[in-house]
């Protein structure tokens, strides 16, 4: 199956610093990505879709000023946490599909693990 | 609303056969898929259906109604390494994945 990859896979910051997280796909053209974000012991929550080239959707509930997403080509991209608080620690996940072919998955990213100070 | 359902914790034993259910209320239905999440990673890919009927492969099963609403995923011969979370999602008319709040499937020896 197609790969992504994040990086990096796990962060530690101080409150109120910003962290960039990537996410790629290796081997194949990202249409769409899609960020999510998992609390413990609690199911994915889609944080945003994010279209090459064009401005995310973000989800009701999700400061799009606090986490900046941008997809600037068909394999890369980035999400931002500006001014990063303790309850912003999470497990933060990418996930890729495209539009070409056969595929009709999404395709996850490892996880980054992100804990504020 | 769009809604997914499955239970929230399974236990079977090494061996056995488990069934875990998911029933759905969504707006536009484009395909329904299973993925497995161990702890502390992030979810692989399992199964997918978008037409009734079964799916096999390998020890797994995974079947879908769509005038139910409802799917389920078909563990067979159960190892201690299936102990996971399991996650159904549909992908609604927007083509978005709506996702329930994943099984928990304990494997006792």
């Amino acid at each position: 199956g197609a790969v992504v990859s994040q990086h990096p896979s796990w962060v530690i910051c101080k409150s109120g610093t910003s962290v960039k997280i990537e996410c790629r796909s290796l081997d194949f053209q990202a249409t769409t990505m899609f960020w999510y974000r998992q609390f413990p012991k609690q199911s994915l929550m889609l944080m945003a879709t994010s279209n090459e080239g064009s401005k995310a959707t973000y989800e009701q509930g999700v400061e799009k000023d606090k986490f900046l997403i941008n997809h600037a080509s068909l394999t890369l991209s980035t999400l931002t946490v500006t001014s990063a608080h303790p309850e912003d620690s999470s497990f933060y996940i990418c996930s890729a599909s495209s539009l070409a072919g056969d595929s009709s998955e999404q395709f996850f990213g490892p996880g980054t693990r992100l804990t504020v100070l | 609303g769009q809604n997914i359902d499955q239970p929230t914790e399974m236990t079977a034993t090494e061996g056995a056969i488990v069934q875990i259910n998911c029933t759905y209320q969504t707006s536009g239905f484009n395909g329904l898929f299973w993925y497995q999440q161990h702890a502390g990673e992030a979810p692989t890919f399992l199964s997918y259906n978008v037409l009734d009927g079964l799916e096999e492969k390998g020890r797994l099963s995974s079947f879908l109604s769509r005038s139910k609403g409802y799917s389920y995923l078909l563990l067979k011969e159960l190892q201690m390494k299936d102990s996971a979370s399991y996650l159904c999602a549909v992908r609604d008319s927007n083509y978005q994945l709506i996702w329930g709040a994943g099984t928990k499937l304990i494997i006792k020896p």
